[in-house]
């Protein structure tokens, strides 16, 4: 129990172009999901929490209005990277928590490349 | 938020038992204590979770002492495919918690 399914597990996009990341829990509802972004040999960076029904809480510094998160329902959580720059391009994680025996379940992760 | 310090790589061979350390020396009392292992352009996975004492499952043991300002993860013969980073999180309850620290990257060898 307690799968996550993230997709697509990679994209390319052109520079100025916006790209949407979907977060699934299978086969459990989540209130809440959680986006982080990771670059290469470095850690897990929480980018924010997204809470279903209301607005997704941003970590500081970064960008709400360039990480646009939506979660208009108990199992699927989208991350939107308006106007991607090659800045943007990273590792994208997603995460829900499926109760406390499983900890938190995360994504398969998604590669952006912003060419 | 509970900051965590692990070593930054280990090797090990094939068949050995792996014990990797985290010190955690401002762990909170609600705090939990989660491992989770990942490999390369894959998201972590959930490997084991405990609040004090030992747990035990298929995978792995975690030893938390009685003070909880560290914590060991335990890897019974380790095989190649163990090759991953392992992070340990301390937490209690809402991922915002749940901060990343470096991370180590066991490599073992044939």
């Amino acid at each position: 129990g307690a799968v996550v399914s993230q997709h697509p597990s990679r994209v390319i996009c052109k520079s100025g172009t916006s790209v949407k990341i979907e977060c699934r829990s299978l086969d459990f509802q989540a209130t809440t999901m959680f986006w982080y972004r990771q670059f290469p040999k470095k850690s897990l960076m929480l980018m924010a929490t997204s809470n279903e029904g209301s607005k997704a809480t941003y970590e500081q510094g970064v960008e709400k209005d360039k990480f646009l998160i939506n979660h208009a329902s108990l199992t699927l959580s989208t991350l939107t990277v308006t106007s991607a720059h090659p800045e943007d391009s990273s590792f994208y994680i997603c995460s829900a928590s499926g109760g406390a025996e499983y900890g938190y379940t995360f994504g398969s992760g998604t590669r952006l490349t912003v060419v | 938020l509970a900051k965590t310090t692990q070593p930054i790589s280990m090797d090990s061979y094939e068949g050995q038992e792996v014990n990797i350390t985290c010190s955690h020396n401002n762990i909170a009392t609600n705090d939990y204590i989660t491992w989770y292992q990942q490999f390369p352009s894959q998201g972590p996975r959930f490997i084991i979770q405990g609040y004090k004492t030992k747990v035990t499952n298929e995978v792995a043991s975690l030893f938390i002492p009685a003070d909880r300002k560290s914590s060991t993860l335990s890897l019974p013969r380790v095989s190649l495919s163990d090759t991953a980073v392992y992070y340990c999180l301390v937490g209690g309850g809402s991922a915002r918690q749940l901060t990343f620290g470096s991370g180590t990257q066991l490599t073992v060898l044939p």
